[in-house]
């Protein structure tokens, strides 16, 4: 099974700042990655897939890149709309493992 | 519009047998693999399976092969996750999920409202 190891597991930022979350799989994956957000008492949403392309309606503030076994989510400038869990996820074999996830808490 | 809509809370006794639904609209449902996610309280997603409700080609993780069923009826656009016999562990919010084809890199590119699933005697 593929695993998937985020970092960090808890964030805690200011608005405007840049964050960064890393998300690491055991083997690689080519692009087959995605990330969600997920607010409290809220179906998850889909922010970026295939590794770094934005999902339609995801604000450009968001990013994402890598391949193979390394991948990051970047919020150039955080908004209070962004403070959630963020969730990776594989897609290259069917076992579709999620990271762990990263609370994002304004500071 | 896209949308996948979740039968509501259940609240059941260990032993009993439960099947949940998602209903799906605004779109092709025999066309794309529908998923169910599972999150238990306070804890992060956790993919149970998917169904391709065109031909009901089904698949499992290991860790819910055997505990679970899924299934489709595309007569009406919904699949369904069942359970013979609950447990307290089963206790969860569980999520449908359609999964987006090649040009989405096969992401769950859209959710279902969550269906809140309580075990207890």
């Amino acid at each position: 099974d593929i695993q998937l190891t985020q970092s960090p597991s808890f964030l805690s930022a200011s608005v405007g700042d840049r964050v960064t979350i890393t998300c690491r799989a055991s083997q690689g994956i080519s692009s087959y990655l995605a990330w969600y957000q997920q607010k409290p008492g809220k179906a998850p949403k889909l922010l970026i897939y295939a590794a770094s392309t934005l999902q339609s309606g995801v604000p450009s503030r968001f990013s994402g890149s890598g391949s193979g076994t390394e991948f990051t989510l970047t919020i150039s400038s955080l908004q209070p709309e962004d403070f959630a869990t963020y969730y990776c996820q594989q897609l290259n074999s069917y076992l579709y493992t999620f990271g762990q996830g990263t609370k994002l808490e304004i500071k | 519009e896209v949308q996948l809509v979740q039968s509501g809370a259940e609240v059941k006794k260990p032993g009993e047998s439960l099947k949940i639904s998602c209903k799906g609209s605004g779109y092709s449902f025999t066309s794309y693999w529908i998923g169910w996610v599972r999150q238990m309280p306070g804890k992060g997603l956790e993919w149970m399976g998917i169904i391709y409700p065109g031909d009901s080609d089904t698949r499992y993780s290991p860790s819910f092969q055997g505990q679970v069923t899924i299934s489709a009826d595309k007569s009406i656009s919904t699949a369904y996750l069942q359970w013979s016999s609950l447990k307290a562990s089963d206790t969860a919010m569980y999520y449908c999920v359609r999964q987006g084809g090649y040009s989405y890199g096969y992401s769950f590119d859209y959710w279902g409202q969550g269906t809140l699933v309580t075990v207890s005697s």
